[in-house]
Formats: structure tokens, C-alpha cells, sequence
């Protein structure tokens, strides 16, 4: 069974400098990762995905993940924080079940605090 | 294009009661699934929907049920409401299902039990 595991429940950082959040996952096959953010009160919003093609993605708002298979990593980073960024970040493989279902793992969050 | 939409968004109920929650999902997408987000366990899927028929289901009792209609609109029942269903309930669409399915989420209908 796949899983995913975020290593920080809460990350703290001043506006303007480096943003990192770290996932780690599990999976028997190939997997396919997310990464969604979840501003106060709202629905969750894609990120960035990765679909073992290149294994640096770039996604919205200046974030950017890479995948390290040796590592069995997925951190998202960003190289400048924005007030806006705090929010909750979930880090998601999607698993292809038994019978080709498709099914989102999500791990259990990480909530971004940016300072001025 | 419209994204995913949720009615109610805040609702209160009484333990014992049931409650319906509606899902529209992406124009032309034919998958929905629902999630139950809450503090203590995150983020759970419900089940899955695609062309009105249940493709998948969670570890949730049987007093959570859902279905799909023809245009691809899904509601998901709770009967007989306990506390511990108080959460925030979200739906996602999907165009397809060649896996891996990228989901849009609405914003949640938020379900309070008393």
C-alpha cells in the first residue's frame, strides 16, 4: 500500500526568504505525487504534480517540487515566501488500486506561517 | 470555466438527524469523489462516482452513502448523525480516469453535529 509522510506538522519562515516542506512516500511501484494547498476556509488547490516525467516540477506561485526516487522525497520549496503562502500544504500519491481505481493519499499536512 | 461547486457550505444538525450535501462537479467531468477532512484523522476519501455508478468506497460506515446523477451532479447522505461527523466534507471532479487522475476540489461543506 502506498503512503505518504510529511515531516513537519507546522513550518515557520520570515517573508522573502526559502520555503521548504518535506514528504516523504511509499510505494511499491511508480508513483504519481501532488502536491495541494489549503488556504482558511477554502477547498484545496493543485500545486503541482509529478507524473515520472521530468523530476523537477515547477508549479503555480513560484513552488517547485522534486522527485528523488533514491530518497523516496517529494519537497516542495520556494526560493521566496509571500505573505499570501500561509496556508496548509498536503502532500498526496495518487494509488491505482485493485481494479484500476483511482484514489488520492493524502498525508496529514503541513501548516505554513509566514512572519513579516 | 466553472469550478467545482458545494451546497450547502455551513451546516448545522442534530445528533440522530441526516443530512444531504450536494456536488457539482467541473463542466464535462464524469468522476466525483468525496473526502471527510477533520482534525484529528485529515483528510479521508468517501467513495468515487463515475457515470452513476460507485467505482470505490472508504473505510466509513454504512450510514454514509452517495450517489451520482446523468449530468454527473452527486449528493452524499449521512444518516443517523453522530458528533464525530462534524468535519469539513469536500468534493472533487476529474475529466477522466486514466490514472493518475488529477481531481479539483470545491470548497467543502462544512458539517456541524450538536
Amino acid at each position: 500500500a502506498q503512503s505518504v509522510t510529511q515531516l513537519d506538522s507546522h513550518v515557520s519562515v520570515s517573508e522573502g526568504t526559502p520555503v521548504l516542506l518535506r514528504c516523504n512516500y511509499s510505494s511499491s511501484y511508480s508513483p504519481s505525487l501532488f502536491w495541494y494547498v489549503q488556504h482558511p476556509n477554502k477547498g484545496l488547490q493543485l500545486l503541482l504534480k509529478y507524473t515520472s516525467a521530468a523530476t523537477l516540477v515547477k508549479g503555480i506561485n513560484g513552488f517547485e517540487a522534486e522527485f528523488k526516487k533514491s530518497e523516496t522525497s517529494f519537497h516542495l520549496t520556494k526560493p521566496s515566501a509571500h505573505m499570501s503562502d500561509a496556508a496548509e500544504y498536503f502532500c498526496v500519491v495518487s494509488d491505482l488500486g485493485t481494479g484500476g481505481y483511482n484514489k488520492l493519499i493524502f498525508g496529514a499536512g503541513t501548516r505554513l506561517a509566514v512572519h513579516p | 470555466k466553472a469550478g467545482v461547486t458545494q451546497t450547502p457550505r455551513y451546516l448545522i444538525k442534530t445528533r440522530g438527524q441526516q443530512v444531504t450535501l450536494s456536488c457539482s462537479p467541473i463542466s464535462g467531468h464524469r468522476s466525483v469523489s468525496w473526502y471527510q477532512q477533520t482534525p484529528g484523522q485529515g483528510l479521508q476519501f468517501l467513495f468515487e462516482y463515475f457515470s452513476e455508478t460507485q467505482r470505490n468506497k472508504g473505510n466509513f460506515p454504512g450510514r454514509f452513502s452517495g450517489r451520482q446523477f446523468s449530468n454527473s451532479r452527486s449528493e452524499m447522505n449521512v444518516s443517523t448523525l453522530e458528533l464525530g461527523d462534524s468535519a469539513l466534507y469536500l468534493c472533487a471532479s476529474s475529466l477522466t480516469l486514466e490514472w493518475p487522475v488529477e481531481q479539483y476540489f470545491g470548497p467543502g461543506t462544512r458539517l456541524t453535529v450538536t
